[in-house]
């Protein structure tokens, strides 16, 4: 069964540092959406990117975070410059064009970044 | 008042009782309600859609939407070890926005 990849599952860095988290959507997605978990707390919504570009944007995603879609397969979370509050698990998801809004979204299995 | 509120648990169970998870929501233009399970250092993974107000039933699952009290409900039937994980409630409305509860921490002892 296909699934959403992502990459690291853990990355460690030092504040003020840039960190690229990768993911892998399924291969015939085309919107794509970055969430994070803080740890304890809900998940929360970060982006959605749709046709190159982004489609809605939560008040979290600020100008410290960027994302990309650097070729046919790899979708990117860029964070400048990371703060300690930035420490969190991060969930790619995806779906089909011809998918329900909601329900044919299928999550990854995260990447736990911690922010020294 | 929070957008979505779902009690965090920790809620143990004996294998084969029922279990009921329950968040209460604010925002009136929610129409698409789902309950995710999430194991742990894993992804949620879609359990139970529902759109508007109504049950859906599917296997041991049964979601409820009642719209009217902004009151949805997930119940387990003869729930089973493997059943054990964090269950997530969200929604969405016109937006691409999903919300998400806190997660209720399900253990299912045997």
């Amino acid at each position: 069964e296909p699934e959403v990849t992502q990459t690291p599952s853990h990355q460690v860095t030092q504040m003020g540092q840039e960190v690229i988290l990768r993911c892998v959507p399924i291969s015939n997605h085309l919107y794509f959406y970055w969430y994070r978990q803080i740890l304890g707390q809900k998940v929360e919504f970060l982006v959605s990117f749709y046709n190159n570009e982004i489609s809605e944007k939560s008040e979290i995603f600020d100008d410290q975070f960027s994302v990309e879609r650097p070729d046919g397969s790899n979708f990117t979370l860029k964070i400048r410059s990371t703060k300690l509050e930035d420490s969190a698990m991060y969930f790619c998801a995806s779906r089909d064009v011809t998918g329900a809004a909601f329900k044919d979204r299928y999550f990854g299995p995260g990447t736990r970044l911690l922010v020294l | 008042q929070k957008e979505v509120e779902q009690d965090p648990g920790p809620l143990s169970v004996p294998e084969g009782a029922i279990v009921s998870l329950n968040c209460t929501y604010s925002n009136s233009a929610f129409q698409y309600f789902m309950w995710y399970r999430q194991y742990s250092r894993k992804g949620p993974e879609l359990l139970m859609y529902t759109y508007s107000s109504g049950n859906k039933e599917d296997g041991r699952f049964t979601a409820q939407v009642d719209k009217s009290s902004k009151y949805i409900s997930l119940f387990i039937r003869d729930s089973q070890p493997s059943d054990s994980a964090t269950y997530l409630c969200a929604m969405g409305g016109r937006n691409n926005d999903m919300r998400f509860g806190a997660g209720t921490r399900l253990t299912v002892k045997p």
